[in-house]
This record gives C-alpha cells, sequence and structure tokens, in this order.
C-alpha cells in the first residue's frame, strides 16, 4: 500500500498519560498535516510541515502538543498530559507542492479515547 | 474553526436516485474540494474545482462553485449503496496557506 499511513489505528489512555502518533506520508510527498475530527464535525487543521519545516500551527496546538518531522519523511504528534477534551481522531494528510493547488491525500486516522 | 456549512446535515434516498448536498464558506478562496468520509475512516479526495470555473465534472459527480455566493454544490447521479458516506467541502484560501477548511458535512445514506 502506498498511501498515507498511520500508527497506532486506535489509542486509549487514562488522562495525564502522553501519548504519541506516527504518520508516513506518500513517499515523494513533500507536506504532511495534522487535522483534528471531533465525532459530527469536519476535520480542523493542526499544522502543517514542508520538508522538515513547520510553517504553520493553529491555535488549537495548545503548549501541550508538538509535532516533529525531523528528516523530511515521517512526522509525530505528542500529546503531553492528555485531557478528556483530547479525544478525537488525529488525521494525517500529505501532498506534493506543485503549486498552490495540489490534491491533500489522507490517512486512515488515530482514534484517542482519553478516559 | 470550519469553514462554513453544509445542507442538509444528513440526507437519505432511495438508491438510484440524484443527491444533491451544498456547501457555504466564508472566505475568498483559491479552490474548493470534495472529500468523502466513510464512517469512523479517513477521508477520500473526490474532485477540486478551482475559483476561476463555475463547474467540473468527475464520472457520476457534478460540481458547481459560486463564487458570489461563496457557494459550491456537489451532485452524484444514479446514486449507489456504496455512496452511503459522510461528504465534506473544504476550501483553500487566497490568503498564502495551504490548510485546508472543512465544512460541517453532509451524512449521506442510500436506501437499497
Amino acid at each position: 500500500d502506498t498511501g498515507v499511513s498511520q500508527d497506532p489505528r486506535h489509542k486509549i489512555t487514562k488522562r495525564g498519560q502522553n501519548v504519541t502518533f506516527r504518520c508516513d506520508p506518500i513517499s515523494e510527498h513533500n507536506r504532511l498535516y495534522w487535522y483534528r475530527q471531533t465525532l459530527g464535525q469536519g476535520p480542523e487543521f493542526l499544522t502543517y510541515f514542508q520538508n522538515e519545516a513547520q510553517l504553520e500551527k493553529s491555535r488549537l496546538l495548545s503548549d501541550r502538543f508538538s509535532a516533529e518531522r525531523p528528516k523530511g519523511s515521517f512526522s509525530t504528534l505528542e500529546i503531553q498530559r492528555t485531557e478528556q477534551g483530547d479525544s478525537a481522531m488525529y488525521l494525517c494528510a500529505s501532498s506534493l507542492a506543485t503549486g498552490n493547488q495540489e490534491t491533500q491525500y489522507f490517512g486512515p486516522g488515530t482514534r484517542l479515547l482519553v478516559l | 474553526s470550519q469553514q462554513g456549512e453544509e445542507d442538509p446535515q444528513a440526507l437519505s434516498i432511495q438508491e438510484g436516485e440524484n443527491a444533491t448536498m451544498n456547501c457555504s464558506y466564508k472566505t475568498s478562496i483559491n479552490n474548493l474540494q470534495w472529500y468523502r468520509q466513510n464512517s469512523g475512516r479517513g477521508l477520500v479526495h473526490l474532485i477540486l474545482i478551482r475559483s476561476n470555473e463555475r463547474e467540473k465534472h468527475s464520472g457520476r459527480l457534478r460540481v458547481t462553485l459560486d463564487t458570489s455566493k461563496k457557494s459550491s454544490s456537489l451532485l452524484i447521479t444514479a446514486s449507489r449503496a456504496a455512496d452511503t458516506a459522510s461528504y465534506f467541502c473544504a476550501t483553500i484560501s487566497n490568503f498564502g496557506n495551504e490548510k485546508l477548511t472543512f465544512g460541517t458535512g453532509t451524512r449521506l445514506t442510500i436506501i437499497p
């Protein structure tokens, strides 16, 4: 499968624990995006990378959230001291920047439940 | 924050009928895209329409864009049970960033 992959697909954790999610984009794509989706809503942008540079962060991304893309390939999203409000689907997408109208391809998502 | 609203929030039709979903957005856009999401899964890109285009077709899909009204519609013709999913419109703005801003989605159910 040469699409975007995410790991794990599901994560249940207790409030206060740290969690880390991984995203592997389509191999030739230089842009990588993180979105969060809560039940019944559309996805909301969190942050994006071009190669290894993090170019934009949403105000939704509190200090407890950190994302990295150290070698310009896979990315990790870490949430520290999780709260029940962090429960959501975390979606990763990638694209090849050939202008400003490229398609973003989404992974299957990581569903997080904070107890 | 969400870009805007989609209408209706939910739609149920008989297999074989056409389904129309509408999307409104708030800001000036570079392009508008439609995505499908099956229950609890990732999003699948369906079609992209640029701000200087008014209509676009792809298979059984027809998308229109009216930038003066800041609205778009997605028509699925000859619906099939496999079209049951949530449909989202998403925009990329003209302000130099590349993030997608999604609507609230339409939940489409095709009754066999």
